[in-house]
């Protein structure tokens, strides 16, 4: 059964930087095609995917965030870790995770998600 | 970038009825690249299509996809009370993944 589980600070200081860890089981990122990705809601508002990365450590990042963002991995643990630096109130969302997996049909939809966790950006 | 557009926004329907959602990209995609998701207050989302026309696993066959170059859409033959909800079409292309801004499917 695959599940993940995002964790971090409910409550950021804007300009600060903003440290999430996603935690899965069932399945491994040194598994060749599995991808975990992140993803965030603002309250009311629609998805928005932020980065990506595969189990070739390749990353992809939203081009439109792609310069306050990274993505990395620790294998060992489980464990993807998303930065966002100099957050401001627009970044107050709900910050998903979701696993791709690049070989299975479903690519390249995320076909496993977390709950969520509410990231408040204020001061 | 592609941009997706859901129409319409809220969709007010009784349940039984048929529900008829539609996303359009702002430029030709792959099929194989196009999804569908499903979203309950307080829920992630879950992945309904893909393919275009693909059920993902456990999804009802009353839930079905179809389109193709820019215009696709998702149709709920009859709704069932758990079917109100938030539905996102997503588009992957250009190593950039897009969701559209969804269509509330509310109980009239």
């Amino acid at each position: 059964q695959v599940t993940l589980r995002e964790s971090g600070p409910a409550l950021v200081r804007p300009t600060q930087t903003l440290t999430l860890t996603c935690t899965f089981s069932g399945f491994s990122l040194g598994t060749s095609g599995m991808c975990v990705s992140w993803i965030r809601q603002p309250p009311g508002k629609a998805l928005e995917w932020l980065a990506l990365i595969d189990w070739d450590d390749y990353k992809y990042y939203s081009t439109s965030l792609k310069t306050r963002l990274t993505i990395s991995k620790d294998t060992s643990k489980n464990q993807v870790v998303l930065t966002m630096t100099k957050v401001d109130p627009g970044d107050t969302a709900t910050y998903y995770c979701a696993r791709i997996s690049a070989y299975s049909r479903t690519w390249p939809n995320f076909d496993s998600w977390g709950q969520g966790t509410l990231v408040t950006v204020s001061s | 970038e592609i941009v997706l557009t859901q129409s319409p926004g809220t969709l007010s329907l009784s349940p039984g009825e048929r529900a008829t959602l539609s996303c359009r990209a702002s430029q030709s995609v792959i099929n194989t690249y196009l999804g569908w998701y499903q979203q309950k207050p307080g829920q992630a989302p879950r992945l309904l299509i893909y393919d275009a026309s693909s059920r993902a696993t456990g999804i009802p066959d009353r839930f079905s996809g179809s389109g193709s170059g820019t215009d696709f859409t998702l149709t709920i033959s009859r709704l069932e009370p758990e079917d109100f909800a938030v539905y996102y079409c997503h588009h992957y292309g250009e190593s950039q993944w897009t969701f559209g801004p969804g269509t509330k499917v509310e109980i009239k």
